[in-house]
């Protein structure tokens, strides 16, 4: 079964940083790009970016592509995304997702909520 | 950006009533569409992948259809655990967009 758990998640000031980070498990990580997609308050529902199987690869929605950064590490199968120099519209419900070779997210997380309040 | 344009916003219906769903594409994406289900305070999932593609454990009740800039999410026959919110998501651009979503609620 697969399965995607995140976590990092929490209350976060302005200007900080955040690592979320994604375990996943019940498939060969290595071998799928995975992406991470936000789900705002409001229900809006966007994508932030995605990184190649191997790592070599990342591309982002440009609005975040300065603060936020995915990485990955495949021998832990886990997923990161840095958050950095946060802001009060970046709070939201943060998914992992894996894409399918098809160009769509077949698997979702859980999610896990990051809240940026002072 | 290709912006998805999802109507209606919300519909409210009786379980036994079939609906359909609209997402317009800003620029023709072929079939590049798929449709997510996201119920209360759960993860979407995949219901339709390619326009009308059907995926393993999906009812047979959801079709989806279209191409080019207008697509349709078809439920036929709503039933209760339907109640939900449904997004469209391209796949035509490297920038993937979703749309706003059509929140299906009981009548």
């Amino acid at each position: 079964e697969v399965q995607l758990v995140e976590s990092g998640g929490g209350l976060v000031q302005p200007g900080a940083s955040l690592k979320l980070s994604c375990v996943a498990s019940g498939f060969t990580f290595s071998d799928y790009w995975m992406s991470w997609v936000r789900q705002t308050p409001g229900k809006t529902m966007e994508w932030i970016g995605d990184i190649k199987y191997d790592g070599s690869y990342t591309n982002y929605v440009p609005s975040l592509k300065n603060r936020f950064t995915i990485s990955r590490d495949n021998a832990k199968s886990t997923l990161y995304l840095q958050m950095s120099n946060v802001r009060s519209e970046d709070t939201a419900t943060y998914y992992c997702t894996r894409v399918n070779s098809g160009y769509y997210f077949d698997y979702w997380g859980q999610g896990v909520m990051v809240t940026v309040s002072s | 950006n290709i912006v998805l344009t999802q109507s209606p916003a919300t519909l409210s219906v009786t379980p036994g009533e079939s609906v359909s769903l609209s997402c317009r594409a800003s620029q023709s994406i072929s079939t590049s569409i798929h449709w997510y289900q996201q119920k209360s305070n759960e993860s979407p999932r995949l219901l339709i992948k390619y326009a009308s593609q059907s995926i393993s454990g999906i009812p047979s009740r959801f079709s989806g259809s279209g191409s080019g800039t207008d697509f349709t999410l078809s439920i036929n026959r709503v039933e209760s655990e339907d109640f939900s919110i449904y997004y469209c998501q391209q796949s035509y651009s490297s920038l993937y967009t979703f749309g706003a979503g059509t929140k299906l609620e009981l009548k």
